[in-house]
């Protein structure tokens, strides 16, 4: 049991790049989340799904986009990358059932020069 | 979500109980406090929550005060370890797929 994984770890974009940062859970669980967190910041909520095919936004969605075609995977995109998306991103999954606490994995830390 | 409020940074003797205070006064009936923790940069992990009593598990206790404004989280023995950000957040039971972060508290636990 993996729990939530992101890859990858670390990244460097160049300004204007595009990439996707993955996430998987293997807890079956309906919703998932993803986070940034800037220095000496708690995280912010980007963009959040409740299941497949279903999502919305969060707190700072500009400059990203999110689908979910299977329960398991939540990607992130950035479409044109810019520096101030310079971060940590979490992902996060919870079981809809009871919904108490939330999985979060290990993070990518991304830098956009 | 109702906002917390919480001490930027706090220091514990290893062995000692670390209690850490949050000030929520606008939570709402229906909301839950949860604590989390996020050890150096690594991702958040779940502590405790409760809604108007006390809880315990194996990591920690919650004390919410009566009118539920405000709430301490008890970690009996602190260890190295339990050096971390810890955060204190008011959310409905099915609401933890949005999470509202405030900045934690730091604690560091010394030798």
């Amino acid at each position: 049991n993996a729990g939530v994984t992101q890859t990858p770890k670390f990244q460097v974009l160049k300004t204007g790049q595009s990439m996707t940062l993955q996430c998987a859970q293997d807890m079956n669980h309906e919703y998932m989340s993803w986070y940034r967190q800037d220095p000496g910041m708690g995280l912010r909520l980007i963009h959040y799904s409740v299941g497949a095919g279903i999502t919305d936004q969060g707190e700072v969605p500009n400059g990203y986009n999110v689908s979910r075609s299977t329960t398991e995977d939540f990607p992130l995109r950035l479409l044109s990358a810019a520096p101030s998306q310079t971060s940590v991103y979490f992902c996060a999954s919870t079981h809809r059932t009871g919904n108490t606490e939330a999985f979060f994995g290990q993070g990518t830390r991304l830098t956009v020069v | 979500d109702a906002k917390t409020t919480q001490p930027t940074s706090m220091d514990c003797a290893e062995g000692r109980a670390a209690n850490l205070p949050c000030n929520h006064s606008t939570i709402s009936g229906n909301e839950y406090v949860y604590w989390y923790r996020q050890i150096h940069s690594q991702g958040p992990q779940y502590i405790i929550h409760g809604l108007k009593n006390n809880e315990t598990n194996e990591m920690a206790s919650l004390i919410i005060t009566e009118d539920r404004k405000s709430s301490t989280l008890i970690l009996p023995h602190a260890t190295l370890r339990d050096t971390a950000v810890y955060y204190c957040i008011v959310s409905t039971q099915g609401g933890s797929e949005k999470l509202v972060f405030g900045k934690g508290t730091k604690l560091t636990v010394n030798p």
